[in-house]
């Protein structure tokens, strides 16, 4: 199975600051298979995210990816306070499909 | 809008059974896979089942296969979970997932249904 180390696994940062996760795989995955997620407190994953690179629906643009082969990474360039929530990362490269153990995010 | 909606959770004892069912609403149901993603209380998320869009094709992680059976109903729009031989390590949150084929992301979610496993 890939394993997805995701880093840092919490962060605290102040509104407007940039903050940047990085999600290293085991093994190499194309940057189609790479996908982030945001789990609000007690509310169900979002997708945020997939193939790298591309905005879900409705997602900000102060959200984005980048990455290729086995590091990727996921960057707020502000965060705002509705951002508070544990982020994930999932690849769908080959099963199982696995996910980082995830960040939690909170506002300083 | 897409909407799915999961029922059937509960508490249940080890070794017992239990099938969970989400009802999908907003989308062509029978155009998609699906999936089942579960979440231990205070933990990640982990794959649990994908089913293919005529049922054809199923995929399980070792953690549950052999033991959980993925099924669909394209007339009723509806995905199943059928879990047997149920052990404490099962008990989390089932989220009933719609699946994008071109990544195998998980573009839509339902909210939800917990499982207990517990004597």
């Amino acid at each position: 199975a890939i394993v997805l180390n995701q880093s840092p696994s919490s962060i605290i940062a102040s509104q407007g600051e940039k903050v940047t996760i990085t999600c290293r795989a085991s093994s190499s995955i194309s940057s189609n298979y790479l996908h982030w997620y945001q789990q609000k407190p007690g509310a169900f994953p979002k997708l945020v995210i997939y193939s790298t690179s591309y905005r879900a629906s409705g997602v900000p643009s102060r959200f984005s990816g980048s990455g290729s082969g086995t590091s990727y990474s996921f960057t707020i360039s502000r965060v705002e306070a509705e951002d508070v929530a544990t982020y994930y990362c999932q690849q769908g490269s080959s099963n199982p499909n696995t996910f980082g153990a995830g960040t939690k995010l909170e506002l300083k | 809008e897409v909407q799915l909606v999961e029922s059937g959770g509960g508490l249940v004892q080890p070794g017992r059974s239990l099938k969970l069912s989400c009802a999908a609403s907003g989308f062509t149901f029978s155009n998609y896979y699906m999936a089942w993603v579960r979440q231990a209380p205070k933990k990640g998320l982990e794959w649990v089942a994908t089913i293919s869009t005529s049922g054809s094709r199923t995929y399980y992680p070792d953690s549950v296969k052999g033991r959980f059976t993925i099924s669909r109903d394209n007339a009723k729009s509806s995905l199943y979970l059928q879990m047997n031989s149920l052990k404490s390590e099962d008990t989390a949150t089932y989220y009933c997932a719609r699946v994008a084929t071109e990544g195998n992301w998980f573009a839509y979610w339902g909210q939800g249904t917990l499982v207990t496993v517990s004597s």
